[in-house]
């Protein structure tokens, strides 16, 4: 299993400013991957960290908006920038660990609203 | 493109009782199907993996069914208790083992004491 460790577990923000949300794995993993969850959905997926290169982004996610760091192979950050009330969603930092399979797990997410 | 269905999308049981969430899925070829817990605000905690060779698994009074052909898996909850209330989703990951995850909306279990 992973141990993870988010942070803040949440907070309130004001329209145009910037929040980064802080994710710390117990062990080391070669990819780290961010989500979010708009109230009432289902995940989404953001982006892909690998350490040493540039985050891979899905479909309707920019860089622009939320750039990722990942320094080491424990550690990543998302930001989410020039927030919108729209914004308002739990983020969630997530990797994987392979086994007989590969097993998701799941930090206990950040809670953003903005005002 | 796969997409995964979750019903009921709520249950609210009373205290006691056994009962089954459903989970479908449109592309039967996937790599596995795992089932997560979600407290209000919170992040998942894993509950179950179930590999696409394996037609179920049991972790004390859960057990996941898994029937890939038909694009169907059921997380029965056994002697429900009001400590599993939450929200339970189910993911599945496409054959190839890296491909990324597609969630269920989720169905949100409310057991009354």
């Amino acid at each position: 299993s992973a141990v993870i460790s988010q942070k803040p577990s949440r907070d309130i923000c004001q329209r145009g400013t910037s929040l980064t949300i802080q994710c710390q794995v117990d062990s080391q993993v070669t990819m780290m991957f961010w989500y979010r969850q708009q109230p009432g959905q289902s995940l989404t997926l953001i982006a892909t960290a690998n350490q040493g290169s540039e985050a891979t982004y899905e479909s309707g996610f920019v860089i622009d908006k939320f750039p990722i760091s990942r320094p080491n192979l424990t550690f990543s950050t998302l930001t989410v920038s020039n927030m919108s009330p729209e914004d308002s969603s739990i983020y969630l930092c997530s990797v994987e660990k392979r086994g007989v399979g590969t097993e998701a797990f799941f930090g206990q997410g950040t809670r953003l609203t903005v005002v | 493109k796969q997409e995964v269905t979750q019903i009921p999308a709520a249950l609210s049981v009373p205290e006691g009782e056994n009962l089954v969430l459903n989970c479908s899925f449109t592309d039967s070829a996937i790599y596995n199907l795992q089932w997560f817990r979600q407290d209000p605000g919170k992040g998942l905690t894993s509950l179950l993996l179930i590999q696409s060779s394996q037609r179920e698994q049991t972790s004390g009074r859960l057990n996941a069914s898994l029937d890939k052909s038909s694009g169907r898996s059921t997380l029965y909850i056994a002697a429900s208790q009001p400590g599993d209330s939450a929200t339970y989703l189910c993911a599945v990951r496409r054959e190839g083992g890296s491909e990324k995850l597609v969630f269920g909306k989720g169905t949100k279990l409310t057991v009354n004491p």
